[in-house]
């Protein structure tokens, strides 16, 4: 499978600033997700991060507070605007690959906002 | 869209017991449904998958079965080992167009007691 890497792996923020998050790849992939953890919770899929166009955002996720960016197969960013505590998370990109629907995962950023 | 249910929401067990994680979902368009295992502090880890053409997969001490019918697929562990410690989240992608999308369960925290 493939190696993924995210940056910064934790980070602890001031509310009202912003955080962008690096999801790297090693090899080109057709899917690349955008997920968040709550502290206890399941998997909670933010977006779908298209390359060459703009996301595609689930319900109560939007793109002024989570944009997103992917420009090319093997790298995407996703900023969390404006943060308040509540948007303290663990934040994970996954890769699919090939025609199936298998994801894996990167190993997240922890994310405080104090 | 797609919901996952999951049961239940804590297990422990004695080593070398079995262990049985159940779902269900409500899309009968999904085809595919993955399991994870995320350790503390971890990333979560593909462990099994099975698509709707089969009803039943193994790998060494872990099975999925799939009730199509019934829409509900389980995960078997055999010969339970402390390192079997984890949360575990099943999932089901999202059929139609929304390719890629993974629908997450609420996790069942399994304790392996040696």
């Amino acid at each position: 499978s493939a190696v993924i890497s995210q940056k910064p792996s934790r980070d602890i923020c001031q509310r009202g600033t912003s955080l962008t998050i690096q999801c790297q790849v090693d090899s080109q992939v057709t899917m690349m997700f955008w997920y968040r953890q709550q502290p206890g919770q399941s998997l909670t899929l933010i977006a779908t991060a298209n390359q060459g166009s703009e996301a595609t955002y689930e319900s109560g996720f939007v793109i002024d507070k989570f944009p997103i960016s992917r420009p090319n197969l093997t790298f995407s960013t996703l900023t969390v605007s404006n943060m308040s505590p509540e948007d303290s998370s663990i934040y994970l990109c996954s890769v699919g690959t090939g025609s199936t629907d298998t994801q894996y995962f990167g190993p997240g950023t922890r994310l405080t906002v104090l | 869209g797609e919901n996952v249910e999951q049961h239940p929401s804590t297990l422990s067990v004695q080593e070398g017991d079995s262990a049985v994680i159940k779902c269900t979902y409500s899309d009968s368009a999904s085809n595919y449904f993955p399991w994870y295992k995320q350790e503390l502090g971890k990333r979560p880890q593909l462990i099994i998958d099975i698509r709707s053409n089969v009803g039943e997969k193994k790998d060494q001490r872990i099975a999925v079965t799939l009730n199509k019918t019934a829409k509900h697929f389980s995960l078997h562990i055999t010969e339970t080992q402390p390192e079997d410690s984890a949360v575990y989240f099943c999932a089901a992608n999202a059929g139609g167009t929304s390719y890629g999308k993974l629908t997450f369960g609420q996790g069942t925290i399994l304790t392996v007691h040696p």
